[in-house]
């Protein structure tokens, strides 16, 4: 298995614009998380998914963000309008279920200039 | 929700010296306690983990202990080496059934091994 594939690797984007992130976890896991993390407020946890089905979205930050996972095999992120505060690497994780390792996807750069 | 304090937040040790990492969580079912190790530019990995029915798990030069009464967890590390060098997070896990999958981090230690 090629591990947790996160597309894209960079992301440069104008203030306002719409930005999509992507990710692809482990084949048979059926927990997926979205993380943020930043030099100041290091892993934050937005989001995460339990077979498809967002369990805690109480980690999104605005209305701006938003997440989907419409089948196991696909989820996005997505925020609009971009703001230059969320510049950050956004990673991505899969796990097999409670209580087992998290493995990460290798994260997207996203830079709003 | 539950809440992971780390500290130190960096840590400066020369080679061939321990570095001890610590951890507290806030939420008493907690059960999984899992450590990453993010070298510059990279994904967080696990390094070790611990569940809640053990004290100590050991790895080579890498360990980890847990308290659950005080709900303190720490890494040591013996032995270190300049590869060690990274920023490691802690994480907590409660077990508190359904689809909590909630894997909470701590804010991360920066270890500089100096040679």
């Amino acid at each position: 298995d090629a591990g947790v594939i996160q597309s894209p690797r960079h992301e440069v984007t104008e203030m306002g614009q719409e930005v999509t992130l992507r990710c692809k976890p482990i084949s048979g896991h059926n927990s997926l998380f979205w993380y943020r993390q930043t030099m100041m407020r290091g892993l934050e946890l937005l989001i995460y998914f339990n077979n498809n089905v967002p369990i805690d979205d109480s980690g999104m930050p605005e209305d701006r963000f938003s997440a989907k996972m419409p089948n196991a095999s696909f989820s996005t992120l997505k925020i609009q309008p971009s703001e230059p505060r969320d510049s950050a690497v956004y990673f991505c994780a899969s796990s097999p279920g409670q209580g087992n390792e998290a493995f990460f996807g290798q994260g997207t750069r996203l830079t709003v200039v | 929700g539950e809440n992971v304090e780390q500290h130190p937040s960096t840590l400066s040790v020369q080679e061939g010296d321990s570095a001890v990492i610590k951890c507290t969580y806030s939420d008493s079912a907690s059960n999984y306690f899992p450590w990453y190790k993010q070298e510059l530019g990279k994904r967080p990995q696990l390094i070790i983990d611990i569940r809640s029915n053990v004290g100590e798990k050991k790895d080579q030069r890498i360990a980890v202990t847990l308290n659950k009464t005080a709900k303190h967890f720490s890494l040591h590390i013996t032995e270190t080496q300049p590869e060690d060098s990274a920023v490691y997070f802690c994480a907590a896990l409660p077990n508190s059934g359904g689809s909590n999958y909630k894997l909470t981090f701590g804010k991360g230690t920066l270890l500089t091994v100096n040679p």
